[in-house]
C-alpha cells in the first residue's frame, strides 16, 4: 500500500538559515510525490511535484525537493528561510497508479521561522 | 477568477441538526473532492466527484452525502450532525484530460470550520 511519512511534527529554523522539511515514501512502482503548504486559517496551496525526470524539484515560493529513490525520500528545502514561510507544510502521494483523486496525506510539519 | 469559494466559513450545530456546505470553482475543473482536516492529521477524502453527475466515496464517507449537478458546484450535506463531525472542511477542485489518470494540482478552499456539540 502507497503511503507517506512526516517524521517530524515541527521544524524551527532562523531566518536566513536553510530549512529541510522531511518526507518519506512507500510505494509500489514509479512514486508521484506533491509538497503543499497550508498557511494559518487558509486551504492548501500546491507548491510542486515529482512525475519523473530531474530529482531535483524546483516549486514555488523559492522551495525546491530532492527525490531520493535509494533513501525513499522527497525532502522540501528552502536555501534561506524567511519569517513568511512559517507555515503547515504537507506531504502526499497518490493512493493507486491509475488516479489522482484519492491523496494520501502526511500528517503535516510546522515550519517556525524565528526572526 | 475566484477560484474555489467555500460557505459557511464557521458553523456550530448541535447534535442530530442536518446543514449543507456550500462549495463553488470557476476553473472549469471537471474533478472536486471533500476533504476533513482534523487536527495533528493529515487530510481524509470524505467524497470526490471526476464530473457532473459522477460521484464516488473516499476514505471516510460515513454521515455524510454529495451531489454534483453542475461543474461548478459540489455541495456536502450532514444529515445528523455528531460531535465526530466537529472538523474543518476543505473542499478542492484539478482538472484532467484523461479519466483515471492525472496528477495535476488541487486547488483548494479556504475551509469551513464546523462545530458539533
Amino acid at each position: 500500500a502507497q503511503s507517506v511519512a512526516q517524521p517530524e511534527d515541527q521544524v524551527n529554523v532562523a531566518e536566513g538559515n536553510p530549512l529541510t522539511v522531511k518526507c518519506t515514501y512507500s510505494v509500489s512502482g514509479n512514486p508521484y510525490l506533491f509538497w503543499y503548504v497550508q498557511y494559518p486559517n487558509r486551504g492548501l496551496q500546491f507548491l510542486l511535484k515529482y512525475i519523473t525526470g530531474d530529482n531535483l524539484v524546483k516549486g514555488s515560493y523559492g522551495f525546491e525537493a530532492e527525490f531520493n529513490k535509494s533513501q525513499t525520500s522527497f525532502h522540501l528545502k528552502k536555501p534561506s528561510a524567511l519569517v513568511s514561510d512559517s507555515a503547515l507544510y504537507f506531504c502526499a502521494v497518490p493512493r493507486s497508479m491509475d488516479s489522482n483523486y484519492q491523496l494520501i496525506w502526511g500528517a503535516g510539519t510546522k515550519l517556525i521561522i524565528k526572526p | 477568477n475566484a477560484g474555489v469559494t467555500q460557505t459557511p466559513k464557521f458553523r456550530i450545530l448541535k447534535i442530530g441538526q442536518s446543514m449543507t456546505l456550500q462549495c463553488t470553482q470557476d476553473m472549469n475543473h471537471n474533478y472536486m473532492y471533500w476533504y476533513r482536516q482534523d487536527p495533528g492529521m493529515g487530510l481524509k477524502l470524505i467524497y470526490y466527484s471526476v464530473g457532473a453527475g459522477i460521484t464516488d466515496k473516499g476514505e471516510v464517507p460515513n454521515g455524510y452525502n454529495v451531489s454534483r449537478s453542475t461543474t461548478e458546484d459540489f455541495p456536502l450535506r450532514l444529515e445528523l450532525a455528531a460531535p465526530s463531525q466537529t472538523s474543518v472542511y476543505f473542499c478542492a477542485s484539478s482538472y484532467s484530460l484523461v479519466s483515471g489518470s492525472s496528477y495535476n494540482e488541487q486547488f483548494f478552499g479556504p475551509g469551513t470550520r464546523l462545530t458539533v456539540l
